[in-house]
């Protein structure tokens, strides 16, 4: 099975700061790595899709990019309502594992 | 508008079993790959299981293997997990999650609100 590491596990930033998470595969998955956002209580949310694609009606602030086995996602410009926890995902080979998580906090 | 709704969670005591739906509406239901992942109390993620859109095709998390049964009625528009011998480690909210893809490319874009199974004496 694939193993996805996120890094870090969590953060503290500031409203208007630049982000970005890393994730790992333990072997290459070419461009199949998804992000999501999840807010406490909630279903997550499909933020990026095949490494780079932005989900419809997701903001652009948001980008994904990597590939082989080295994922980023970065948030331009961190807006309030960014503050959640982040998942990637590899949908190169069943199962589709999930990394850890990133808790994005505020500072 | 997609809408997926779980039910069917509850308290279970160890070595019982529950039976999970997911009503599906606002898409064509038979068309599309379905999964069920879990999240333990303020843990991660864990994808669980995969039923193909006729139901042919069907893999599990080891993690459940020979203990989950995923299945799907396309005609009554739902999901199904029928969850046997369940352990304390079970205990987690459990949702349902439509399967697209562009191309190559498989991901989860719509969820369902997850309904939350308990196992506990």
């Amino acid at each position: 099975d694939i193993q996805m590491t996120q890094s870090p596990s969590s953060l503290s930033a500031s409203v208007g700061d630049r982000v970005t998470i890393t994730c790992r595969a333990s072997q290459s998955i070419s461009s199949y790595l998804n992000w999501y956002q999840q807010k406490p209580g909630k279903a997550p949310k499909l933020l990026i899709y095949a490494a780079s694609s932005l989900q419809s009606g997701v903001p652009s602030r948001f980008s994904g990019s990597g590939s082989g086995t080295d994922f980023t996602l970065t948030i331009s410009s961190l807006q309030p309502e960014d503050f959640a926890t982040y998942y990637c995902q590899q949908s190169y080979s069943t199962p589709h594992s999930f990394g850890q998580g990133t808790k994005l906090e505020i500072k | 508008e997609v809408q997926l709704v779980e039910s069917g969670g509850g308290l279970v005591q160890p070595g019982g079993s529950l039976r999970l739906s997911c009503a599906a509406s606002g898409f064509t239901f038979s068309s599309y790959e379905m999964n069920w992942v879990r999240q333990a109390p303020g843990k991660g993620l864990e994808w669980v299981s995969y039923i193909s859109s006729s139901g042919s095709t069907i893999y599990y998390a080891d993690s459940v293997k020979g203990r989950f049964t995923i299945s799907r009625d396309n005609a009554k528009n739902s999901l199904y997990l029928q969850m046997n011998s369940l352990r304390a480690e079970d205990t987690a909210v459990y949702y349902c999650a439509r399967e697209a893809a562009a191309g190559t490319f498989l991901f989860f874009d719509y969820w369902g609100q997850g309904t939350l199974v308990t196992v506990s004496s």
